[in-house]
Formats: C-alpha cells, structure tokens, sequence
C-alpha cells in the first residue's frame, strides 16, 4: 500500500489567485495522478505527473491553468491558477500500487473559491 | 462510448439489513473493474479488484460479483452498519486511453440510519 499526504485539506480562496497543493507519497513511484470531483460527481483525471518530464493532460485539461511540477519520486504539486468559482472543487493526488494496479488516493483537498 | 453506470443514484437503509449496489460498463474489452469506498471528506479506498475470470469476491462484509456477458457488477453488502455510510464507486480501466485510463462511475451515495 502507499501512504499518501495532501496539503492543504481545505482552502478558501478569492477569484483570480492561485493556489497550490502538494502530494507527498511515503515511497517512490514513477507516475503521479491527480484528479478533480466536483460537488457531487465522479472522478475526473486532470493530468499524469512523472518524475523529470512534462506533465501530460488530459482534454479539456490545459498546462497554464493546472501547472503541475514532479521535482523527485515522492513529491508534486498541483497549482489551480487565476482561480474562478467553477474551481470549487476537490483535488486528490493519487498514485498506482500492487500487483493489481490499484490506486491509492490522498485525503483530498477541497477548495471552495468565492 | 465507453461508459460506466451506477444505480441507484443514492440510498437510504436501516442499520443491520443488506443492500445491493449496481454497476453496468459499456467497455470493450474489459480488463478490470474495481470498487471505491469514499467516506465523505476522504479519499476513495479500493474494496475489490473484479478481473475477467473472477464471478464473486468478498472483503468482509462486502461481496462483489460480476458478469462479464451482461457487463454488470454489483457490490452487496451484508448486516449493514453505520460506518458504511459513504459513498461507493465503481471504476472501470478504458482500453482506448493510456496507460493509467480509468473510466469512474459516477458513484451511489449510501446512508446508514440507526
């Protein structure tokens, strides 16, 4: 199993700022992902972070809005930038384990932008 | 498409009585599927991994089963209690997308009453 630490857990934020959340793994793994549920719907993959290349994002998803850093095997970041209330949101970091391919996900972070 | 469906929506039982949760996918072909136990603030926790061969797995309290013709699963859960109260969602790996492409169901929200 892989323990997963997400900072903030919950922010509240103005229109127009950014806001960055850290994802700390407790082992090392070669992809990172990170994820958006908004109020009441599923999982939806924002990008795939691995260690010393580029992100890469899924449709719909854009590097300027969701920059995405992977400085080593245990850590990333997300930043939600020029924040609008259609932000609001929960983004959660998870990462693939085990012989199945499980995910693990952190506890999320919910951010609400007014 | 491929798709990933789950009735009902959300529901309401007695603490004690049994439930069971549906899944229907539209994906070919299939791989796996798998599911997510969500408490409400947290992040999702996997329950099972239902592969192609499989019909049934349990985890305690929790039974899956699946069949792979109707591409249906479902999750019952057996002399409920009030921890169970969360949300449970059911994920489907999408053949057409990368690496790490899950499709996720859009998740039953279960409500435990004493």
């Amino acid at each position: 199993s892989a323990v997963i630490s997400q900072k903030p857990s919950r922010d509240i934020c103005q229109r127009g700022t950014s806001l960055t959340i850290q994802c700390q793994v407790d082992s090392q793994v070669t992809m990172m992902f990170w994820y958006r549920q908004q109020p009441g719907q599923s999982l939806t993959l924002i990008a795939t972070a691995n260690q010393g290349s580029e992100a890469t994002y899924e449709s719909g998803f854009v590097i300027d809005k969701f920059p995405i850093s992977r400085p080593n095997l245990t850590f990333s970041t997300l930043t939600v930038s020029n924040m609008s209330p259609e932000d609001s949101s929960i983004y959660l970091c998870s990462v693939e384990g085990g012989n199945t391919g499980e995910l693990f996900f952190g506890e999320g972070s919910r951010l609400t932008v007014l | 498409k491929n798709q990933v469906e789950q009735s009902p929506q959300s529901l309401i039982i007695l603490e004690g009585k049994n439930c069971t949760l549906q899944c229907n996918y539209t994906v070919s072909p299939f791989s796996n599927l798998r599911w997510y136990k969500q408490d409400t603030g947290r992040g999702p926790v996997s329950l099972t991994i239902m592969t192609f061969s499989e019909n049934t797995k349990s985890n305690g309290r929790y039974t899956a089963t699946l069949d792979a013709d109707t591409k249906q699963s479902s999750l019952h859960i057996t002399a409920s209690q009030l921890s169970d109260s969360a949300s449970y969602i059911c994920v489907v790996r999408d053949p057409e997308g990368g690496y790490n492409k899950l499709i996720f169901g859009a998740g039953t929200r279960l409500a435990v009453h004493p």
